[in-house]
């Protein structure tokens, strides 16, 4: 997998929107982008992901410029609620490339305050 | 549909001895894997398994011990216990374990080593 750089914390307050960006400069062709969520005392669950340009659900938004060499979580007017550990994964299908082996790395901490 | 399950919640055992932690997921997933979380460390990879009978060693292997007999049980075994091991072990597990593939994580399981 491609190796990823996260802040390792981010504060803010409620109401605010949050970006996390995420470095990935070795990122292969056939790389996807992964966002994992993980609240206190719970094991992360997936949020988002996307190849390139911009992707949105119900929870976030992935924007992922051209040349893909990184990549920003949003999350649109947070609450207490959101405060969590977001992980960035990078890596291929099953199809282009190696299974196993995912590094989940620190992740990056955020504290919404009230 | 469980899931994946974990047990136990919460286990204290005293240095030098062994235990079993389990791991089950009634979802067909070929693919499990075993993390171990520690504070300001993030998600570290234990083992991993990309099917019955296939394991695999992750970042942090020594002390740990893994066996994959069928697809849906995938048990984490410490031989000697000691205090380094001290965490919060979680087991996830997706279709094939390409990084696109969403992780489902179990509860975890808090273990203290005396």
């Amino acid at each position: 997998l491609a190796k990823t750089t996260q802040p390792i914390s981010m504060d803010s307050y409620e109401g605010q929107e949050v970006n996390i960006t995420c470095s990935h400069n070795n990122i292969a062709t056939n790389d996807y982008i992964t966002w994992y969520q993980q609240f206190p005392s719970q094991g992360p669950r997936f949020i988002i992901q996307g190849y390139k340009t911009k992707v949105t659900n119900e929870v976030a938004s992935l924007f992922i410029p051209a040349d893909r060499k990184s990549s920003t979580l949003s999350l649109p007017r947070v609450s207490l609620s959101d405060t969590a550990v977001y992980y960035c994964l990078v890596g291929p299908t099953h199809y282009g490339g190696s299974q196993g082996n995912l590094i989940f790395g620190k992740g990056t901490k955020l504290s919404v305050k009230p | 549909n469980a899931g994946v399950t974990q047990t136990p919640k919460f286990q204290v055992l005293k240095t030098g001895q062994s235990m079993t932690l389990q791991c089950a997921q009634d979802m067909n997933h070929e693919y499990m894997s075993w993390y171990r979380q520690d504070p300001g460390m993030g998600l570290r990879l234990i083992h991993y398994s990309v099917g019955a009978g296939i394991t695999d060693q992750g970042e942090v292997p020594n002390g740990y011990n893994v066996s994959r007999s069928t697809t849906e049980d995938f048990p984490l075994r410490l031989l000697s216990a000691a205090p380094s091991q001290t965490s919060v072990y979680f087991c996830a597990s997706s279709y094939t374990g390409a990084s696109t593939d969403t992780q489902y994580f179990g509860p975890g399981t808090r273990l203290t080593v005396l």
